[in-house]
């Protein structure tokens, strides 16, 4: 059964910093890894999506790393601003048959303070 | 990207009722998922919503207190049935497209007093 960790539970930073994320995950058998956004009370905004066959993806400020060896992703976000305060969730799926199926890890929440 | 919406956006019920939260995606998906997102909690998967068929439960979660139907490819419904305030959370719809790559809609709110 999939498992994800991610660390820290809660990030505050100054305006303008970078900063990483980390998600972990147990079964390494994965073909993709997700990263999402989540507002308070809101829903989940898809920010990356890293197929196995790559190693990272980049969406403007942010970087998406994925190494399945080690079951690790990182997050990288450039030059924080406060509009990027919100919880941050990775999300892995199962191996085998039932890898549609995500497992969320607890999240990130991010302050960024102006 | 798809584009999916929920109603209601919240609501505030009594225990012992059942709601309805109706999920719609604006383009064709190849799976839909309904999640609980419990207060200061991450995402549990209920169900897959299959469409013409009976939805595929998680351990833990039953038909009967959350039925689910998808009478086509883009609209499914959960109902939350004989509620409590234990059921008291955030639920989620989702779709997957290419890759699997899936999109949330913006949640319900519900509040069980």
């Amino acid at each position: 059964k999939q498992e994800v960790t991610q660390i820290p539970a809660a990030l505050s930073v100054p305006e303008g910093e970078n900063l990483v994320l980390n998600c972990s995950f147990t079964d390494s058998a994965i073909y993709n890894l997700q990263w999402f956004r989540q507002d308070p009370g809101k829903g989940l905004t898809s920010l990356l999506l890293i197929q196995s066959s790559q190693r990272e993806q980049t969406s403007g400020r942010l970087n998406a790393s994925l190494d399945k060896s080690s079951g690790r992703s990182t997050l990288y976000i450039a030059a924080s601003q406060p509009g990027d305060s919100a919880t941050y969730l990775c999300a892995a799926p199962n191996s085998g048959g039932s890898n549609y199926k995500l497992t969320f890890g607890k999240g990130t929440l991010l302050t960024v303070n102006p | 990207s798809a584009v999916i919406s929920q109603k209601p956006s919240r609501d505030i019920c009594q225990r012992g009722t059942s709601l309805t939260i109706q999920c719609q995606v604006d383009s064709q998906v190849t799976m839909m998922f309904w999640y609980r997102q419990q207060p200061g909690q991450s995402l549990t998967l209920i169900a897959t919503a299959n469409q013409g068929s009976e939805a595929t439960y998680e351990s833990g979660f039953v038909i009967d207190k959350f039925p689910i139907s998808r009478p086509n490819l883009t609209f499914s419904t959960l109902t939350v049935s004989n509620m409590s305030p234990e059921d008291s959370s955030i639920y989620l719809c989702s779709g997957s497209g290419a890759y699997n790559e899936q999109f949330f809609g913006p949640g319900t709110r519900l509040t069980v007093l």
